[in-house]
Order: C-alpha cells, then structure tokens, then sequence
C-alpha cells in the first residue's frame, strides 16, 4: 500500500519549452503532496507543498511562475517547468501524505522523474 | 531553522560488517526524526522514525534512537547485508502544527560487498 508514481520517469526538452511532470497516489488518497528536487550528491531541496483544490505554497527562492503546480484531485498533483532552461535540469521527486490507515506523518515518495533541458 | 547534518559517504562495507552512519540535528521545539532509505532506481522508503526522546526506531535490522542531549539520531546494523546497498537519509519535521515539511540531510551512500 501507499504507492506514488511519476510520470515521466525521465525527459529531455529543449530550452524554451515547457515541461509536465505527473505524481499520482495509486492506493491512497493524498492530503498534501510535496515537489522536491535533488541535485547530484545533494539532499532533497523541498520546492513546494500542495493541498488539494488550493494553491501550492512555494519554498523560499523557488519562482511560482517558473515551476507551476496544479493539484487537482486528492489522487493527483502535477508539476509544470515553464520555458525550461539548462539550469533546470535536475533529478524532480514528489511524495505525499495520506489518512486513515496510514501514518499520518510519513511521506511516501514516487521514484522521481529526471529531467534534462538542452 | 531547522539543519540535518550526517556522515559523508560513501561507505564501503563488507557483508557482515558492522554499519554506523551518523546523524545530527537542529531544531526548535521536539522535532519527529525518521530515517529514509533510496534504493538503486527507486524512490525514498521509510525505514524507520521516533518521535520523542529516548524512542528508539527499528526495521529490517536497523536502529536508531532519539538521543535529545546529544541531538543525535544514528542508523546502526549489526550486520549489513548486500542488499542494505542504498543511499540512507535522515530527515526531521519539526514538531506543531500541520507542518509536515521534512528536512532532510545530504544523504549517504552505502555499498555492500560480498
């Protein structure tokens, strides 16, 4: 149980183009969804924290305009790099928190989506 | 603000071995400290968490205790095996609120030999 996935696994785009990355919760209803992102041999850097039918807030330094983030449904939050850029590149992982039967305190995370911008 | 500081990696072991990777923190209030474990082209797990002083957390061979006079929270196994190899995280949310957010450290790759 408490399964996340992201879609796509990895991605390559040109500089200028915009750039959607999918997380799903598959078994669980997601109260709050989080973005990371993970440079090479660095920790996670959280971006933002979504609920559900609100808007996300943003980490500071993280530009909301440039990585926008939609959460639509408690199943579903998706991530959207605008105009991407070189310096965009970098390893993108969600995870979410659930209820009920599940710890309300862990994150579950999805395997993360590699993008690289050229 | 809130800091996680553990060992730099990476750490090259033998099956068997004794495994320690340390772990320090800063934060206001009792923060709640986990370790997550990253498997090779897999995303982070819990693998085990405390929430108070003197807890200690265990999974699969691994500990960890809650040690607040020492802010300290480090993974310990008595004998890894090679399928331990992973990069191993530490991570604390602070407490109060509906604040989940994680801090996490850097990170620490751990290779397993046979």
């Amino acid at each position: 149980g408490a399964v996340v996935s992201q879609h796509p696994s990895r991605v390559i785009c040109k500089s200028g183009t915009s750039v959607k990355i999918e997380c799903r919760s598959l078994d669980f209803q997601a109260t709050t969804m989080f973005w990371y992102r993970q440079f090479p041999k660095q920790s996670l850097m959280l971006m933002a924290t979504s609920n559900e039918g609100s808007k996300a807030t943003y980490e500071q330094g993280v530009e909301k305009d440039k990585f926008l983030i939609n959460h639509a449904s408690l199943t579903l939050s998706t991530l959207t790099v605008t105009s991407a850029h070189p310096e965009d590149s970098s390893f993108y992982i969600c995870s979410a928190t659930g209820q009920g039967d599940l710890d309300w305190e862990t994150q579950y995370f999805g395997p993360g989506t590699r993008l690289l911008v050229l | 603000g809130n800091s996680v500081t553990q060992m730099e990696g990476p750490v090259t072991l033998s099956e068997e071995a004794f495994l320690t990777i340390n772990c320090t923190y800063t934060a206001t209030g009792y923060p709640s400290l986990f370790w997550y474990v990253q498997y090779p082209g897999e995303g982070l797990q819990l693998l085990l968490k405390a929430t108070k002083a003197d807890d200690k957390g265990s999974n699969k061979g691994f500990e960890a205790t809650y040690r607040k006079e020492t802010t300290s929270f480090h993974l310990e196994k008595g004998s890894v095996q090679v399928s331990d190899s992973a990069v191993y995280f530490c991570a604390l949310r602070n407490s109060g609120g509906s604040n989940y957010k994680l801090t996490f450290g850097k990170g620490t790759l751990l290779t397993v030999n046979p």
